[in-house]
């Protein structure tokens, strides 16, 4: 599948495989950690979340993985469909605050 | 019923007009929220309302006022605003704070100042 090692805008995929977009946030203190998904003409969808107790959850073809030590936070979709084009943010809770980090457009190539 | 709704989904104004944007809610969430997105940007959170009171106002404008008239219920009053203004404004509630519950979206309202 498709990775990268930082936030990049944009991440283009073939359909089929694996793609993992990476976030990296700002607080140390957050407590808890969402992805969204963002479609154009849409408001944000959550998609999955994690709270600094755990380190990876799991649901319906998507994997949240949660790095403390480097502030570090990845969503891996697998088996990329035409349907996950979208732009997708992560989001971290500081304060009872949802602050979004930049996103990323992703593109399913046929 | 999980949906947040917004009206209008468009809006043009003039700087001096008066306008004002709604959100609605029916999911007994207790805490809602108005965010606002530029163009190929992130949300940016403006207000966030928790039981009907105003919790967080993020050092916004005064030009932007928000009311809470019931659980159910989030306005947006513009006035006097900036064509910079111009965004992509998103409305959310959550059955508590945002830290602890999942946040819903509504599908915005595209502001456009002349």
């Amino acid at each position: 599948g498709e990775s990268v090692g930082l936030h990049l805008p944009t991440l283009s995929v073939q359909e089929g495989d694996n793609s993992i977009i990476n976030c990296a946030y700002s607080n140390s203190a957050s407590d808890y950690f969402i992805w969204y998904k963002q479609e154009s003409g849409k408001g944000p969808q959550f998609i999955i979340d994690i709270r600094s107790n755990m380190d990876k959850r799991q649901g319906q073809r998507v994997t949240v993985l949660l790095n403390k030590t480097v502030k570090h936070l990845s969503l891996q979709i697998a088996a990329t469909q035409p349907g996950d084009s979208a732009v997708y943010f992560c989001a971290e809770n500081t304060d009872d605050k949802i602050i979004f980090g930049k996103g990323t457009r992703l593109h399913i190539l046929p | 019923d999980t949906e947040v709704t917004q009206t209008p989904k468009h809006l043009v104004m003039g700087m001096t007009n008066k306008k004002s944007l709604k959100c609605e809610q029916h999911m007994g969430h207790r805490a809602m929220y108005w965010y606002k997105q530029k163009a190929k940007k992130p949300p940016e959170l403006m207000f966030v309302y928790s039981y009907e009171k105003l919790s967080i106002n993020e050092s916004v404008p005064s030009r932007f006022s928000p009311e809470c008239p019931n659980s159910s219920l989030l306005n947006l009053h513009l006035h006097a605003l900036q064509p910079e203004d111009s965004a992509l404004y998103l409305c959310a509630s959550s059955q508590g704070l945002a830290g602890t519950y999942e946040q819903y979206f509504g599908p915005g309202t595209r502001l456009t100042v002349t």
